[in-house]
């Protein structure tokens, strides 16, 4: 079936400098993707999305950045912060209904 | 403006024993979504909701799994019997356009 996947479980930063967070997907026809933000004990909370026809878009410290050439979505944290602490999903939407998630990696900020 | 409400937040039951959750999705969104989320695993659909209508249930375990929107607007998922797998969060999510969902902050459901 189709899947989106994730390279890394747990990234650790330090303080202050930027976060790359990265994904993969196999459905070439999904035309719609969004990372997720998940603090502990919290439902996922939506950060940015990207449209299938854009290969970046970028928002208040983040941006994704999107090759569907190789199939990859990356998120851009700049000047990481302990509150970025969390697990980041991300997602993509299939047949434009049907939201499939990724496994997840968790990123941890230290001072 | 109000969130997604889900209760109960934690749920403890033994295998075999009923168990039911409840979601108030935000208000003025049509479409409601069940998810179920592993640890360790992003959610996984159970149910999609558009109003009372249940238009994708594709992966909800019918032998043991129910949910209902009657009205449109709250929903509850419910589980009898309940198995040692299903141990997981139940997320409930809503949206106005199926692109952008609000999520609640699950029930935690331990069986033992």
């Amino acid at each position: 079936g189709e899947s989106v996947g994730l390279h890394l479980p747990t990234l650790s930063v330090q303080e202050g400098d930027n976060s790359i967070i990265n994904c993969a997907y196999s459905n070439s026809a999904s035309d719609y993707f969004i990372w997720y933000k998940q603090e502990s004990g919290k439902g996922p909370q939506f950060i940015i999305d990207i449209r299938s026809n854009m290969d970046k878009r970028q928002g208040q410290r983040v941006t994704v950045l999107l090759n569907k050439t190789v199939k990859h979505l990356s998120l851009q944290i700049a000047a990481t912060q302990p509150g970025d602490s969390a697990v980041y999903f991300c997602a993509e939407l299939y047949n434009t209904d049907k939201l499939i998630f990724g496994t997840g990696t968790r990123l941890q900020v230290f001072p | 403006e109000a969130g997604v409400v889900q209760s109960p937040r934690y749920k403890i039951i033994e295998k075999k024993q009923p168990v039911a959750f409840w979601c108030n999705p935000i208000s003025g969104h049509n479409t409601l979504y069940w998810y179920r989320q592993n640890l360790g695993q992003g959610p996984e659909l159970l149910i999609r909701y558009e109003n009372e209508e249940a238009v994708d249930d594709s992966q909800l375990p019918k032998d043991r799994f129910s949910a209902e929107r009657l009205k449109g607007v709250d929903s509850t998922l419910k589980i009898q019997p309940a198995e040692l797998g299903d141990s997981a969060v139940y997320l409930c999510a809503s949206s106005l356009d199926q692109l952008l969902q609000f999520f609640g902050p699950g029930t935690r459901l331990t069986v033992l």
